[in-house]
C-alpha cells in the first residue's frame, strides 16, 4: 500500500531561520505531490503541487519544494520563516494512471512553531 | 463567496445519536471527498464521489453513510455515534478525480464533531 512519511513531527525555529521539512513516499509509479498548510483552527490550504516538468516547484508565501524521483522525496523549503508560518504542514500524494481515484494519501503532518 | 462550505462547523452530541454533516461546493468540480482528521491530526480519506457515483469507500464502519444528491453536494450521515467518532471531518472537492488533475483539491473548513 502507498504511504507517505514526514520525518519531522515537531519543528521549532526562530524567525528568519531556514526551513526544510522532509517528505518521502512509497510508490514506484507516477505520482502527483502536494504540500498543504493548516493554520490553527483553519482548513487545509494548498501551498504547492507537482505534477510534471521542473522538479523544483515554487508555491505561495515563499515556499518551494523539490521532487527527487530517485529518492522518492518531496521536501518543503523556505529560506526565512516568519512567525505567521506557525502551522501544521502536510505532505500528500496522489497516484496517477489507471486506478487513480483521486484520493490523497497524507503524511502524519509536521507541526512548525516559529518563535518571534 | 465560499468555495467548499460545510455545516455545521461544530457538532456536540451524545453517544448513540444520529447526525449529519453537509457539504456543498460551487467550484464546478465533479469529485467530492470526505476526510477524517483524528486527534493526532492524521488525515485519512473515507469516501469519494465522482459525478454522484461512489468511487472510494475506505474501511469505514457502515454506520457512516455518504450521500451525493448531485455533484455539488456530498453529505455524511452517521448512525449510532460512538466516542471514537470524535474528530474533525473535512470535505474536499477536485476536478476530474479519476484522471490526473491540474487543479488540486479544495478543502472545506471542517466540522469538529465531539461525541460525549
Amino acid at each position: 500500500a502507498q504511504s507517505v512519511s514526514q520525518h519531522n513531527h515537531h519543528v521549532i525555529l526562530s524567525e528568519a531561520a531556514s526551513l526544510e521539512l522532509g517528505c518521502n513516499y512509497s510508490y514506484g509509479g507516477t505520482v502527483n505531490l502536494f504540500w498543504y498548510v493548516q493554520y490553527p483552527g483553519q482548513h487545509l490550504q494548498l501551498l504547492l503541487k507537482y505534477f510534471s516538468g521542473d522538479p523544483l516547484v515554487k508555491g505561495i508565501k515563499g515556499f518551494e519544494a523539490e521532487f527527487i524521483k530517485s529518492k522518492f522525496s518531496f521536501n518543503l523549503r523556505k529560506p526565512s520563516v516568519q512567525w505567521s508560518d506557525t502551522a501544521e504542514y502536510f505532505c500528500a500524494v496522489n497516484v496517477r494512471g489507471s486506478g487513480n481515484t483521486g484520493k490523497l494519501i497524507f503524511g502524519q503532518g509536521t507541526t512548525l512553531q516559529v518563535k518571534p | 463567496d465560499t468555495a467548499v462550505s460545510q455545516t455545521p462547523k461544530y457538532l456536540v452530541t451524545q453517544m448513540g445519536n444520529d447526525k449529519s454533516i453537509k457539504c456543498e461546493q460551487n467550484l464546478g468540480h465533479d469529485t467530492m471527498y470526505w476526510y477524517k482528521q483524528d486527534s493526532k491530526k492524521f488525515l485519512k480519506i473515507m469516501f469519494s464521489y465522482n459525478n454522484k457515483e461512489l468511487i472510494i469507500n475506505e474501511t469505514v464502519p457502515n454506520r457512516f453513510s455518504p450521500k451525493s444528491p448531485d455533484k455539488a453536494h456530498l453529505n455524511l450521515h452517521i448512525n449510532s455515534l460512538e466516542l471514537g467518532d470524535s474528530a474533525v471531518y473535512f470535505c474536499a472537492s477536485s476536478l476530474s478525480g479519476g484522471r490526473p488533475s491540474n487543479y488540486g483539491y479544495t478543502f472545506g473548513s471542517g466540522t469538529r464533531l465531539t461525541v460525549v
